[in-house]
């Protein structure tokens, strides 16, 4: 089957300015996640979706950053206006159900942001 | 506060090699455990999931191992290659259904 695909992986830009990410989970499902991942460090969860109703975004920057589902299916995330310490790796996950039971989280390759 | 920390922070081991990663936690109530390889430049794959009533899984070369009652985790990887190389992250779920609290990972280098 066809694994969490997200574009672009690669984008530059400069400090205020704003950048969309986006992401299309595997086919069924249901919750997808979005994380930032920052060098040397391990995943931090933004934003959980089920189906498309959040789950939980507490520690979403919403001043800045926003995510949307509209359709259940694909998402994308926003940046506006970015900082130089949004710099990082955006990873996108999905998985059948709540990632806190036994379902696999499934992995996207990730969008690598610099802003500079 | 519910965290996962894990040891060592890199580690550097010949091929063929055995080598062990640790990881504690304070998550509480617990759900279960999981390891994840991250290879540079790609997301986490998972490599095993254990639930409180498990002491060990394996999965190829990697076996995990859990001790709920005292809250560890350990990561065995046998007769290790060169693409073991990359970043094992574990993870906890602190009960079903929720958000799952990641460790910062050990970076292992498998070297020729």
């Amino acid at each position: 089957e066809a694994g969490v695909a997200q574009s672009p992986r690669y984008k530059i830009i400069e400090k205020r300015q704003s950048v969309a990410f986006w992401c299309n989970p595997i086919s069924g499902h249901a919750t997808l996640y979005w994380y930032q991942q920052i060098l040397g460090q391990g995943p931090k969860l933004l934003i959980q979706f089920q189906n498309n109703g959040v789950v939980d975004d507490s520690q979403l920057p919403k001043d800045r950053f926003s995510a949307e589902r509209l359709k259940g299916v694909d998402s994308t995330l926003k940046i506006q206006p970015a900082k130089l310490e949004d710099s990082a790796v955006y990873l996108c996950a999905s998985s059948k159900g709540l990632a806190g039971g036994l379902n696999e989280q499934f992995f996207g390759p990730g969008t690598r942001l610099t802003v500079l | 506060k519910n965290q996962v920390e894990q040891s060592p922070q890199s580690l550097i081991i010949l091929e063929g090699k055995n080598c062990t990663l640790q990881c504690n936690y304070t998550v509480s109530p617990f759900s279960n455990l999981r390891w994840y390889k991250q290879d540079t430049g790609r997301g986490p794959v998972s490599l095993t999931i254990m639930t409180f009533s498990e002491n060990t899984k394996s999965n190829g070369r990697y076996t995990a191992t859990l001790d709920a009652d005292t809250k560890q985790s350990s990561l065995h990887i046998t007769a290790s290659q060169l693409s073991d190389s990359a970043s094992y992250i574990c993870v906890v779920s602190a009960q079903a259904g929720t958000a799952l609290i990641f460790g910062k990972g050990t970076t292992l280098s498998v070297s020729s």
